[in-house]
């Protein structure tokens, strides 16, 4: 089935580590997103990709990195520096920027 | 800068009930809107996508309507169920630049259908 599988469901981050999240995509789409969800909050964008081996800085880019080195995937970083990291972490893709956004389930990460 | 709100908050009704849920966007130079539908723990789920062309978008028991000049979109639920039950957002692209296609999101109304 075609569709956006992210891993892993849960993370746990220990002070000072960088830890990666994946998202990866089977729908032959050239755009990808991550998002942020925080509890009451709707989501907020952190990175967009619109083709491969180019990303932008979204809304709340700091202390976070993604690639794009292949079309399938485009995993996020979340670290050290984002002093905040517990949240709901969801990916996205769409054919283009114009077509609409489909979703993974999500990486929940917690703080150890 | 785009805002998206969405009211109510949460909504608790008995199963069978009608029900509208509303979103609101303060820049009318949209081209399209779309609704999702987020269960506990879960991705978003796309519902209905309008386009600013289109005044109605229909699917199954679910409605929802566009009005641009107003910066409105309302969902409309019909004879609800328990399985209704999840978190509703709406969001709507922003234009312009660098921006074009990036979408900003409400906080989401919950919805609680109880047998």
């Amino acid at each position: 089935d075609g569709g956006i599988t992210q891993s892993p469901k849960y993370l746990f981050r220990k002070e000072g580590q960088n830890v990666t999240l994946s998202c990866e995509q089977n729908l032959n789409h050239d755009a990808m997103y991550w998002y942020r969800q925080d509890p009451g909050q709707g989501l907020r964008l952190i990175y967009y990709s619109q083709i491969v081996n180019d990303f932008q800085k979204g809304d709340i880019a700091e202390g976070y990195s993604v690639s794009r080195e292949k079309k399938e995937s485009f995993p996020l970083t979340v670290t050290s520096a984002q002093k905040n990291p517990t949240a709901f972490y969801l990916c996205a893709s769409s054919l283009n920027s114009n077509q609409p956004q489909h979703f993974g389930d999500g990486t929940r990460l917690s703080i150890l | 800068k785009q805002e998206v709100t969405q009211i109510p908050a949460a909504l608790s009704v008995p199963e069978g009930e009608n029900l509208v849920l509303n979103c609101s966007f303060t820049d009318s130079a949209i081209y399209n809107l779309q609704w999702f539908r987020q269960d506990p723990g879960k991705g978003l789920t796309s519902l209905l996508l309008i386009q600013s062309s289109q005044r109605e978008q229909t699917s199954g028991r679910l409605n929802a309507s566009l009005d641009k000049s107003s910066g409105r979109s309302t969902l409309y639920i019909a004879a609800s169920q328990p399985g209704d039950s999840a978190t509703y957002l709406c969001a709507v692209p922003r234009t312009g630049g660098t921006s074009y296609g990036k979408l900003t999101f409400g906080q989401g109304t919950i919805l609680t259908v109880h047998p």
